[in-house]
């Protein structure tokens, strides 16, 4: 059973580029969450969704920044105009469930980096 | 405004000694901890965890204890490995709320030989 997978895992984008990192979630999961961790900072909570749903955006950035997770493919975050200071890993995590913590399973993650 | 603090961002211990990991958290909402275990290039690794209903959850060297008058829990190894070097993530959410973890800034183990 294949863990959770993220591509790009390295991903160089110019100021005012798009990046768009993928994550697909592991077998059966339908939960995914991402997180962004800045250098010598720990994972900050972005988003929440399940299939075709956005559950729980908070943390996510107002401007700029976008999530999906359609019923086919893979769950997409999208980030528009980049910064020097999106420059950051990004995580996604899925479960089977809502509530499963210990079921979280995360990908190695996307290393962004705006130049 | 960190809600979850962990403020020793290094430790060294010699292998076969026991690793002691804190961390404190300031939202007394918070009613279930986790801790994750991050190697470099990769992504954080589920631990243990443990609920606000209890103050200890053992799994192996690894026990987690609780103190909630205090807002403190601390992650033992015993004993320690080489293999256990690695930076360990503390992390807290609100169980039945938002689905989102809020993680320290972690603490980087190293375990020498």
């Amino acid at each position: 059973n294949a863990g959770v997978m993220q591509n790009p895992r390295h991903l160089v984008r110019r100021r005012g580029q798009e990046a768009r990192l993928r994550c697909s979630p592991m077998k059966g999961h339908s939960h995914v969450y991402w997180y962004r961790q800045l250098p010598e900072e720990g994972l900050k909570f972005m988003v929440y969704l399940q299939k075709e749903n956005i559950i729980d955006e908070s943390g996510m950035p107002k401007e700029r920044f976008s999530a999906e997770f359609p019923k086919e493919g893979p769950s997409i975050l999208r980030i528009q105009q980049v910064v020097r200071g999106d420059s950051a890993a990004y995580f996604c995590a899925s479960s089977p469930q809502s509530g499963g913590f210990d079921e979280q399973y995360f990908g190695p993650g996307t290393r962004l980096t705006v130049t | 405004d960190q809600q979850v603090k962990q403020n020793s961002p290094s430790l060294s211990v010699q292998e076969g000694r026991i690793s002691i990991l804190n961390c404190d958290y300031t939202n007394s909402m918070f009613d279930y901890f986790l801790w994750y275990k991050k190697y470099p290039a990769e992504g954080p690794t589920f631990l243990i965890s443990i609920s606000s209903i209890k103050d200890k959850n053992e799994d192996g060297r690894f026990t987690v204890f609780l103190n909630k008058s205090a807002k403190h829990l601390s992650l033992h190894i015993v004993p320690s490995q080489p293999g256990d070097s690695a930076v360990y993530f503390c992390a807290a959410t609100i169980q039945g709320g938002s689905e989102k973890l809020v993680f320290g800034k972690g603490t980087k183990l190293t375990v020498n030989p």
